[in-house]
């Protein structure tokens, strides 16, 4: 059984560029959510997606977006890079039934802006 | 707004000794409580999750965590620490159901010693 899964696992983008991670979760999950995780610090919640669309959204600005696709896997694209942007981004992915969801997450892919 | 605390940013212990991390949580109602671990460079492992029910939780490695409403704590435990155990843990909370939006503490890292 495929955990969640996440490509790229490192890569380094210049400042103003774009970058785009991917995600599958964990199979029978159909709810992905993207977190920011900063060097010495707990993750941040950027947005949540169900039935391909955004539920919920934390506290980030526009230049973060998201997609989930029929088959439930998804994609964070990031504009206009800054050199905060730099961090460990983790997808996690969850069943939703009703009751209190479990939350896995994948290992994470790792962006430096320079 | 909920809100987790981990008071303790670095804990030392020696192999074999007993460990508890505190936890504790700011919101309304009864949340959804998670543990996760989180090794240099990894995503998060979860480790144990509370939902309702039987206070005291049983997790994985020898974990176990307690929910303590009238302390507002979720505080993880373990009798006998092993050296494979240093790493970075994370309590969280999540309000309500279908929602990914997991608000986590700054982490507590634990150090074992020989």
């Amino acid at each position: 059984d495929a955990g969640v899964t996440q490509s790229p696992t490192h890569l380094i983008k210049t400042r103003g560029q774009q970058v785009t991670l991917r995600c599958s979760p964990k199979s029978g999950h159909d709810t992905v959510s993207w977190y920011q995780q900063a060097l010495g610090q707990g993750p941040q919640f950027i947005f949540q997606y169900y039935e391909e669309e955004e539920r919920q959204r934390g506290n980030f600005p526009d230049r973060f977006s998201g997609h989930q696709y029929p088959n439930y896997s998804s994609e964070l694209n990031v504009n206009a890079l800054l050199l905060g942007d730099s961090a460990l981004y983790l997808c996690a992915s969850s069943l939703w039934t009703g009751a209190g969801n479990t939350i896995y997450f994948g290992e994470g892919s790792w962006l430096t802006v320079v | 707004a909920q809100s987790v605390t981990q008071p303790d940013i670095h804990i030392t212990v020696s192999e074999g000794a007993s460990l508890e991390l505190r936890c504790n949580y700011s919101y309304g109602a009864t949340p959804y409580l998670f543990w996760y671990v989180q090794s240099p460079g990894q995503g998060l492992q979860l480790l144990l999750k509370y939902f309702s029910g039987d206070t005291l939780v049983q997790g994985i490695k020898g974990f176990e965590a307690e929910f303590k409403r009238s302390q507002s704590s979720f505080n993880l435990r373990k009798p006998s620490v092993h050296w494979s155990d240093a790493a970075e843990y994370f309590c969280a909370v999540v309000k309500g159901h279908h929602n990914n939006d997991m608000r986590f503490g700054a982490g507590t890292r634990l150090t074992v010693k020989p």
